[in-house]
Order: structure tokens, then C-alpha cells, then sequence
């Protein structure tokens, strides 16, 4: 199967920052990547697919890059709300796999 | 507004089975592939399963392959994973989510969970 590592695992950042969570996918996914968002207890909120698509209603300073095995999310300007861990997954093949997760920190 | 909510979570014994249940709303049903997903306490996200809008096509992880089953009733809006067999290592939330797709010309469709349910509770105590 295709693994999915996301770095850092932890960042500790303040608010108004400019933050780069990256994801490197094992072999070439093409474009086939989502990012989440999940804050404690909650479900999943979709953010950013096919890498870079903003999906509706998500603010637009976040932002996704990247193809192929490398991809980044960017939060232009962290805001309170932004606290949260943040999961990549890929979709190009069965089984889907997911980034171990970026747990975004108030410093 | 399109809601998913699961059902069915609770406590059951190791080589116990369970179904659990996930209602939809909001849009339609019948034209979307569906996906769980699930997440054990304080780790990540695990993809589970997948069914095509029809219910004609499944997928497995391998690691409940031959133990959980995916399925749908397309009149009832719901979606269903049968869990037999389960495992301590089965303790999980458990989320629904629905199926959105990308189209490539050349290689076909491909789907991403835009929308997910609050998730159910499933313990296997050991």
C-alpha cells in the first residue's frame, strides 16, 4: 500500500503566523489528495482536495499545493479556530490511506 | 443541509458482532458512493470501507477484509457496516462519510469524503 507521512507531527504556532504543514506520499498519487481538519471529538472537515481545490466554505487562507509525492497545506494567517490536528489522505487506490497527523499548537 | 448520523455503536464483546447504522439527508443518496472511516482513542484516521452508489461495488481494508461488510438500502437512506468477528483492535469511533469524486478524462473517477458523520462508539474490551 501507498503510506502517507506528514511532518511536522507537532507545531506549536501563534496566532497571525504563517504555518506549512507537508505530507510525502510513498509513490505517485498524481493529485489524488485531501486535506483535513479534526478538532477533539469532532468529525473530520474537508479542507483542500485534488490538492489544491478549496473546498466550499473553507476560508481561503488555507491554501494546498503539490503533486505527484510531495504536498504542502498553508495557513496564511493562523487564527484561533485554527488550532486543530490536520490529516492528508490520498484517494488514487483502494486501500485509501491517511497521514499520521499534525497536531497545530498554540505556542 | 445535508446530515449524516451514525448508530449503533455500543459495547460488545471480543467475537461479538455488531451493525452499525449511518441515516442521510439532505441530498441524494442513490448518487453517491459512501466510505467509513474509523478512529481508535488518541490515534488517526483509518479507512474502513467503501460502496459504489448502487451497492454494486465494495471495498475492504485488509484488516477487517472477510469480517465487515458494507452495505446500503438506497429506499431508506441508510448505510450499513456488519461487524462480526470483532476485535479488541476493532475499538474505534466510527465515521460515515460521503463519497464526492474528481473526473479525469483519461483514468476515471476518483472519490474524496467531503461530507462525515459525528461518529459512533464501538468497545471491545479486551
Amino acid at each position: 500500500d501507498i503510506q502517507m507521512t506528514q511532518s511536522p507531527s507537532t507545531l506549536s504556532a501563534s496566532v497571525g503566523d504563517r504555518v506549512t504543514i507537508t505530507c510525502r506520499a510513498s509513490q505517485s498519487i498524481s493529485s489524488w489528495l485531501a486535506w483535513y481538519q479534526q478538532k477533539p471529538g469532532k468529525a473530520p472537515i474537508l479542507l483542500i482536495y485534488k490538492a489544491s481545490n478549496l473546498q466550499s466554505g473553507v476560508p481561503s487562507r488555507f491554501s494546498g499545493t503539490g503533486s505527484g509525492t510531495e504536498f504542502t497545506l498553508t495557513i496564511s494567517s493562523l487564527q484561533p479556530d485554527d488550532f486543530a490536528t490536520y490529516y492528508c489522505q490520498r484517494y488514487n487506490s483502494y486501500p485509501y490511506t491517511f497521514g499520521q497527523g499534525t497536531k497545530l499548537e498554540i505556542k | 443541509e445535508v446530515q449524516l448520523r451514525e448508530s449503533g455503536g455500543t459495547l460488545v464483546r471480543p467475537g461479538g458482532s455488531l451493525r452499525l447504522s449511518c441515516a442521510v439527508s439532505g441530498f441524494t443518496f442513490s448518487s453517491y458512493w459512501m466510505h467509513w472511516v474509523r478512529q481508535a482513542p488518541g490515534k488517526g484516521l483509518v479507512w474502513v470501507s467503501r460502496i459504489s452508489s448502487d451497492g454494486g461495488s465494495t471495498s475492504h481494508a485488509d484488516s477487517v477484509k472477510g469480517r465487515f461488510t458494507i452495505s446500503r438500502d438506497n429506499a431508506k437512506n441508510t448505510l450499513f457496516l456488519e461487524m462480526n468477528s470483532l476485535r479488541t483492535e476493532d475499538t474505534a469511533v466510527y465515521f460515515c462519510a460521503r463519497g464526492n469524486y474528481n473526473y479525469d478524462i483519461l483514468t476515471g473517477y476518483y472519490y474524496y469524503m467531503d461530507v462525515w458523520g459525528k461518529g459512533t462508539t464501538v468497545t471491545v474490551p479486551s
